[in-house]
């Protein structure tokens, strides 16, 4: 079935300092999208990527999504404390979106 | 509009009991998901619900069971509980016309502690 692999599984990070969580799919997707879950708290969405290679942005997050459209990634740049949580990728094919296991971020003040 | 709400938010079973919990969607959505979350195996795909059907289903065991109402309020079903249901259950509502899936915005979850 369809599986999608997450790394690191845990970013600790220095306060200002940039960091790129990656997502890898064994299969081809239709589209990729990214969550947010901040402790104790529920995912929340952030962004989708539909065209190969397709780059999109938000203010200090930049999400890539691969020309194979197999593996996408998430660069947060100056990173600051409200960084802090889970990002997850899910990955959509043949109408079923499949999570990776999650990237927790830990920021260093 | 109005969020995604689960019910119950926290509750504390007994092995061998089931259980009930409850979403209502965003107002519109018709397609609600359910996930099951653990520290050890993330976010684990139950099954999604559109227009009262289940339209894709995750692999899990039958005890697991849901469904959705006309107004695509969603239930979903645990019965003869085991130690090993005990998780953050969340579920998801899409505008998911034909295809899809769409973004998913979720509930707060309802914490299930199976003792």
């Amino acid at each position: 079935g369809q599986q999608v692999m997450q790394i690191p599984q845990y970013q600790h990070v220095q306060e200002g300092e940039d960091f790129t969580t990656y997502c890898n799919s064994s299969t081809t997707l239709s589209n990729i999208q990214w969550y947010k879950q901040r402790p104790g708290g529920h995912p929340v969405f952030l962004i989708q990527l539909v065209k190969s290679g397709e780059v999109k942005k938000q203010k200090r997050l930049t999400f890539q999504f691969g020309e194979a459209k197999k593996n996408s990634s998430l660069h947060i740049t100056a990173t600051q404390t409200t960084d802090v949580g889970t990002y997850f990728c899910a990955g959509s094919r043949d109408y079923k979106l499949s999570f990776g296991a999650g990237t927790t971020v830990t920021v260093r003040a | 509009k109005a969020g995604v709400t689960q019910t119950p938010r926290y509750l504390i079973k007994t092995r061998g009991q089931q259980v009930t919990l409850s979403c209502s969607p965003i107002s519109g959505h018709r397609s609600v998901s359910w996930y099951q979350q653990t520290p050890g195996q993330g976010l684990q795909f139950l099954f999604e619900y559109f227009s009262e059907t289940q339209r894709n289903k995750g692999n899990f065991p039958g005890r697991f069971s849901g469904r959705q109402f006309s107004n695509s309020r969603s239930e979903m079903n645990v019965s003869t509980l085991e130690l090993g249901d005990s998780a953050f259950y969340l579920c998801a509502s899409s505008s998911s016309l034909a295809g899809g899936p769409y973004e998913q915005y979720f509930g707060p979850g309802t914490r299930l502690t199976v003792t």
